[in-house]
Protein backbone atom coordinates (compact mmCIF):
# COMPACT_ATOMS: atom_id res chain seq x y z
CA UNK A 1 0.00 0.00 0.00
CA UNK A 2 1.33 3.33 -0.84
CA UNK A 3 0.86 6.02 2.28
CA UNK A 4 0.05 9.43 1.99
CA UNK A 5 1.18 11.59 4.93
CA UNK A 6 -0.10 15.09 4.63
CA UNK A 7 1.18 17.70 7.04
CA UNK A 8 0.19 19.70 9.18
CA UNK A 9 -2.87 18.10 10.10
CA UNK A 10 -4.20 21.52 10.82
CA UNK A 11 -3.43 24.82 10.72
CA UNK A 12 -5.19 28.38 11.45
CA UNK A 13 -4.43 31.26 9.41
CA UNK A 14 -5.46 34.91 8.76
CA UNK A 15 -7.48 36.30 5.56
CA UNK A 16 -4.93 37.32 2.70
CA UNK A 17 -1.86 34.69 3.82
CA UNK A 18 -0.21 32.50 1.74
CA UNK A 19 -1.23 28.88 2.79
CA UNK A 20 0.95 25.89 2.29
CA UNK A 21 0.32 21.87 2.76
CA UNK A 22 2.73 19.25 2.11
CA UNK A 23 2.15 15.83 1.12
CA UNK A 24 4.13 12.88 1.26
CA UNK A 25 3.83 9.16 -0.56
CA UNK A 26 5.58 6.02 0.61
CA UNK A 27 7.38 5.34 -2.55
CA UNK A 28 7.40 7.38 -6.10
CA UNK A 29 4.37 8.11 -7.35
CA UNK A 30 5.24 10.12 -10.33
CA UNK A 31 3.03 13.08 -10.53
CA UNK A 32 -0.30 11.12 -9.68
CA UNK A 33 -1.41 12.97 -7.57
CA UNK A 34 -4.84 14.98 -6.73
CA UNK A 35 -5.97 17.32 -4.26
CA UNK A 36 -9.55 17.97 -2.83
CA UNK A 37 -11.17 20.33 -0.44
CA UNK A 38 -14.02 19.19 2.20
CA UNK A 39 -16.59 21.53 3.51
CA UNK A 40 -18.30 20.19 6.24
CA UNK A 41 -21.25 18.40 5.12
CA UNK A 42 -20.26 18.03 1.99
CA UNK A 43 -18.46 15.59 -0.55
CA UNK A 44 -14.95 16.44 -1.74
CA UNK A 45 -14.49 18.41 -4.42
CA UNK A 46 -11.32 18.27 -6.90
CA UNK A 47 -8.82 20.92 -6.78
CA UNK A 48 -5.39 20.14 -8.66
CA UNK A 49 -4.95 16.98 -10.40
CA UNK A 50 -1.99 15.49 -11.69
CA UNK A 51 -0.04 17.36 -9.01
CA UNK A 52 -0.02 21.00 -11.00
CA UNK A 53 -3.09 21.36 -12.79
CA UNK A 54 -5.83 23.26 -12.01
CA UNK A 55 -9.50 22.22 -12.26
CA UNK A 56 -11.63 24.14 -14.38
CA UNK A 57 -13.58 26.64 -12.57
CA UNK A 58 -11.06 26.43 -9.88
CA UNK A 59 -9.88 30.08 -8.41
CA UNK A 60 -5.98 30.80 -9.92
CA UNK A 61 -4.98 31.47 -5.20
CA UNK A 62 -5.01 27.50 -5.26
CA UNK A 63 -1.90 25.91 -6.85
CA UNK A 64 0.11 22.79 -6.35
CA UNK A 65 3.54 21.54 -7.33
CA UNK A 66 5.78 18.21 -7.16
CA UNK A 67 6.93 14.92 -7.91
CA UNK A 68 7.65 11.75 -6.77
CA UNK A 69 6.99 11.41 -3.23
CA UNK A 70 7.00 15.56 -2.49
CA UNK A 71 4.41 17.33 -3.14
CA UNK A 72 2.81 20.74 -1.93
CA UNK A 73 -0.39 22.45 -2.23
CA UNK A 74 -0.73 26.74 -2.12
CA UNK A 75 -3.25 28.88 -1.49
CA UNK A 76 -1.77 32.49 -2.17
CA UNK A 77 -3.94 34.85 -0.48
CA UNK A 78 -6.30 33.11 1.59
CA UNK A 79 -9.95 33.45 1.82
CA UNK A 80 -12.81 33.09 3.98
CA UNK A 81 -14.39 30.68 1.65
CA UNK A 82 -11.72 28.54 1.96
CA UNK A 83 -12.28 27.19 5.44
CA UNK A 84 -12.30 23.22 4.91
CA UNK A 85 -10.12 20.50 5.02
CA UNK A 86 -7.59 19.69 2.33
CA UNK A 87 -6.85 16.01 1.01
CA UNK A 88 -4.42 14.52 -1.23
CA UNK A 89 -4.62 11.62 -3.22
CA UNK A 90 -2.33 9.19 -4.95
CA UNK A 91 -3.63 6.94 -7.75
CA UNK A 92 -0.48 5.30 -8.80
CA UNK A 93 -1.36 2.30 -6.73
CA UNK A 94 -4.94 1.97 -6.06
CA UNK A 95 -6.29 5.10 -4.45
CA UNK A 96 -5.29 6.10 -1.28
CA UNK A 97 -5.89 10.05 0.59
CA UNK A 98 -4.05 11.76 3.26
CA UNK A 99 -5.56 11.94 6.39
CA UNK A 100 -6.68 15.92 5.50
CA UNK A 101 -5.12 19.21 7.09
CA UNK A 102 -8.44 21.13 8.43
CA UNK A 103 -7.64 24.86 7.31
CA UNK A 104 -8.94 27.72 10.22
CA UNK A 105 -9.47 31.27 10.36
CA UNK A 106 -7.36 32.93 12.86
CA UNK B 1 -24.73 18.33 -15.08
CA UNK B 2 -23.79 15.15 -14.11
CA UNK B 3 -25.64 14.39 -11.12
CA UNK B 4 -25.13 11.30 -7.85
CA UNK B 5 -27.52 10.21 -5.64
CA UNK B 6 -27.13 7.37 -3.01
CA UNK B 7 -29.71 5.66 -1.48
CA UNK B 8 -30.13 2.98 0.49
CA UNK B 9 -31.03 1.80 4.48
CA UNK B 10 -29.09 4.40 7.03
CA UNK B 11 -29.25 1.45 9.67
CA UNK B 12 -27.84 -2.26 9.35
CA UNK B 13 -27.63 -4.44 11.90
CA UNK B 14 -23.73 -6.29 12.57
CA UNK B 15 -22.88 -9.56 10.50
CA UNK B 16 -26.03 -8.27 8.06
CA UNK B 17 -24.96 -7.33 4.70
CA UNK B 18 -25.12 -3.07 4.07
CA UNK B 19 -26.52 -1.95 0.37
CA UNK B 20 -26.40 0.85 -1.32
CA UNK B 21 -27.44 2.27 -4.52
CA UNK B 22 -26.15 5.30 -6.22
CA UNK B 23 -28.59 6.84 -9.44
CA UNK B 24 -26.74 9.01 -12.18
CA UNK B 25 -28.70 11.60 -13.85
CA UNK B 26 -27.68 14.11 -16.51
CA UNK B 27 -25.45 11.47 -17.86
CA UNK B 28 -24.76 7.56 -18.62
CA UNK B 29 -22.28 4.72 -16.87
CA UNK B 30 -22.08 2.70 -20.50
CA UNK B 31 -19.25 4.16 -21.78
CA UNK B 32 -16.72 6.79 -21.86
CA UNK B 33 -13.28 6.99 -19.87
CA UNK B 34 -15.47 6.87 -16.60
CA UNK B 35 -14.80 4.45 -13.92
CA UNK B 36 -17.82 4.82 -11.01
CA UNK B 37 -16.52 4.31 -7.47
CA UNK B 38 -17.56 4.21 -3.94
CA UNK B 39 -15.58 5.82 -1.31
CA UNK B 40 -16.24 5.77 2.20
CA UNK B 41 -15.19 8.23 5.10
CA UNK B 42 -15.57 7.19 8.88
CA UNK B 43 -17.38 10.03 11.34
CA UNK B 44 -14.24 12.53 11.82
CA UNK B 45 -11.86 10.80 9.78
CA UNK B 46 -10.37 10.45 6.24
CA UNK B 47 -11.87 9.11 2.70
CA UNK B 48 -10.75 5.33 1.92
CA UNK B 49 -11.47 4.27 -1.34
CA UNK B 50 -13.69 1.09 -1.68
CA UNK B 51 -13.70 -0.31 -5.06
CA UNK B 52 -14.82 1.12 -8.72
CA UNK B 53 -16.92 -0.41 -11.91
CA UNK B 54 -16.33 0.12 -15.57
CA UNK B 55 -19.55 -0.06 -17.42
CA UNK B 56 -18.16 -3.30 -18.72
CA UNK B 57 -18.52 -4.93 -15.94
CA UNK B 58 -14.88 -4.90 -15.06
CA UNK B 59 -14.50 -4.63 -11.52
CA UNK B 60 -11.86 -3.20 -8.93
CA UNK B 61 -11.62 -3.15 -5.22
CA UNK B 62 -9.40 -2.17 -2.44
CA UNK B 63 -7.07 -5.74 -1.12
CA UNK B 64 -8.69 -4.69 2.35
CA UNK B 65 -12.00 -5.30 1.41
CA UNK B 66 -12.42 -7.08 -1.13
CA UNK B 67 -13.51 -10.05 0.44
CA UNK B 68 -16.86 -8.85 1.88
CA UNK B 69 -17.59 -5.89 -0.97
CA UNK B 70 -19.28 -6.28 -4.53
CA UNK B 71 -20.17 -3.52 -6.82
CA UNK B 72 -22.61 -3.97 -9.75
CA UNK B 73 -24.15 -1.85 -12.73
CA UNK B 74 -27.92 -1.60 -12.70
CA UNK B 75 -30.40 -2.63 -15.64
CA UNK B 76 -31.05 0.60 -16.62
CA UNK B 77 -27.32 1.93 -16.54
CA UNK B 78 -28.10 4.96 -14.66
CA UNK B 79 -27.32 3.11 -11.01
CA UNK B 80 -24.51 1.08 -9.41
CA UNK B 81 -24.67 -0.72 -6.85
CA UNK B 82 -22.72 -1.48 -3.76
CA UNK B 83 -22.62 -4.65 -1.38
CA UNK B 84 -20.51 -5.31 1.94
CA UNK B 85 -21.38 -8.37 3.71
CA UNK B 86 -20.36 -9.21 7.64
CA UNK B 87 -20.31 -5.66 8.43
CA UNK B 88 -19.27 -4.58 11.66
CA UNK B 89 -19.36 -0.86 13.52
CA UNK B 90 -16.06 -0.16 12.23
CA UNK B 91 -18.14 0.03 8.75
CA UNK B 92 -19.80 2.88 10.27
CA UNK B 93 -19.18 5.93 8.19
CA UNK B 94 -20.90 7.94 5.33
CA UNK B 95 -20.48 6.37 1.66
CA UNK B 96 -20.08 8.21 -1.15
CA UNK B 97 -20.33 7.42 -5.10
CA UNK B 98 -18.36 9.18 -7.49
CA UNK B 99 -17.76 9.15 -11.06
CA UNK B 100 -13.70 8.80 -11.63
CA UNK B 101 -12.62 10.25 -14.89
CA UNK B 102 -9.45 8.83 -16.88
CA UNK B 103 -8.75 10.77 -19.89
CA UNK B 104 -9.29 14.28 -20.35
CA UNK B 105 -9.05 15.38 -24.03
CA UNK B 106 -6.83 12.29 -25.02
CA UNK B 107 -4.49 12.53 -21.66
CA UNK B 108 -4.65 10.06 -19.06
CA UNK B 109 -5.75 11.32 -15.73
CA UNK B 110 -7.31 9.65 -12.88
CA UNK B 111 -9.26 11.67 -10.40
CA UNK B 112 -12.94 11.89 -8.81
CA UNK B 113 -14.98 14.77 -10.70
CA UNK B 114 -18.42 14.38 -9.42
CA UNK B 115 -19.83 12.90 -6.10
CA UNK B 116 -23.14 12.41 -4.43
CA UNK B 117 -23.66 13.78 -1.54
CA UNK B 118 -22.84 11.09 0.49
CA UNK B 119 -25.13 8.78 2.85
CA UNK B 120 -24.40 7.93 6.80
CA UNK B 121 -24.50 3.94 7.15
CA UNK B 122 -24.37 3.23 10.77
CA UNK B 123 -23.61 -0.42 11.99
CA UNK B 124 -25.53 -0.80 15.27
CA UNK B 125 -27.70 -3.78 16.86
Amino acid sequence: DIQMTQSPSSLSASVGDRVTITCQASQDISNHLNWYQQKPGKAPNLLIYDASNLETGVPSRFSGSGSGTDFTFTISSLQPEDIATYYCQQYDNQYTFGQGTKLEIK
Amino acid sequence: QVQLQESGPGLVKPSQTLSLTCTVSGGSISGGAYYWSWIRQHPGKGLEWIGYIYYSGTTYYNPSLRSRVTISIGTSKRQFSLKMSSVTAADTAVYYCARQITMVRGVNVDYFDYWGQGTLVTVSS
